[in-house]
């Protein structure tokens, strides 16, 4: 079955904790993004990667970073600089092209211990 | 203002009824358009493109006016089921998405 898997599906940090969460994909697409979900909020997203070894910043990107070593694989780094890092995060990919709706992973929520 | 504005709702409606969503967005350079649905603490799931000349699907009818810059849902028949927040995204041809807080709707016995 093709998809979007992330892990783990509940996260604690520790206060100036770094937090890598994991997401992969084998729909073969090339772009992946990072969002941010708050309770009763929309998505906003962080971080986005079209191509293998590149990724751009999105809205709110301050005290996160990413790599993408692999197509299948980007992980979003939680750093100590993000004082308020509770939140749903969601991972997202898709096929490049206007036209493209993105397919989400089911989500990892983090909270602060 | 945001690029895409939806109303928050909450809608609350009786099985059966007939039920729209509005959506507007601000950047008459979008391309694309889809309806997601979000349950609670769940991820959006794609329910439907919107394809310029209208599209159904079931009982569900998505709606784009491009001079106007808003898309449209009209869920007809409403199920239990379709109790969901429906996010509006809109694309621009560079691929960039943008999503819209999302409306709420309840369906009541």
């Amino acid at each position: 079955d093709g998809g979007i898997t992330q892990s783990p599906k509940y996260l604690f940090r520790k206060e100036g904790q770094n937090v890598t969460l994991s997401c992969e994909q084998n729909l073969n697409h090339d772009a992946m993004y990072w969002y941010r979900q708050d309770p009763g909020q929309g998505l906003r997203l962080i971080y986005y990667s079209q191509i293998v070894n590149d990724f751009q910043k999105g809205d709110i990107a301050e005290g996160y970073s990413v790599s993408r070593e692999k197509k299948e694989s980007f992980p979003l780094t939680v750093t100590s600089a993000q004082k308020n890092p509770t939140a749903f995060y969601l991972c997202a990919s898709s096929i490049i092209g206007g036209n493209q709706p993105q397919h989400f992973g089911d989500g990892t929520r983090l909270s602060i211990l | 203002r945001k690029e895409v504005e939806q109303d928050p709702g909450p809608f609350n409606v009786p099985e059966g009824a007939t039920v729209a969503f509005n959506c507007t967005y601000s950047n008459s350079a979008s391309q694309s358009f889809f309806w997601y649905r979000q349950d609670c603490r769940k991820e959006p799931k794609l329910l439907m493109s919107v394809y310029s000349s209208g599209n159904e699907d079931g009982r569900f009818t998505a709606q784009l006016n491009r001079a106007s810059q808003y898309i449209s849902l009209l869920i007809r028949d409403s199920k239990l089921s379709d109790s969901a927040t429906y996010l509006c995204v809109v694309n621009t041809n560079a691929g960039k998405s943008t999503f819209g807080d999302g409306t709420t709707l309840t369906v009541k016995p």
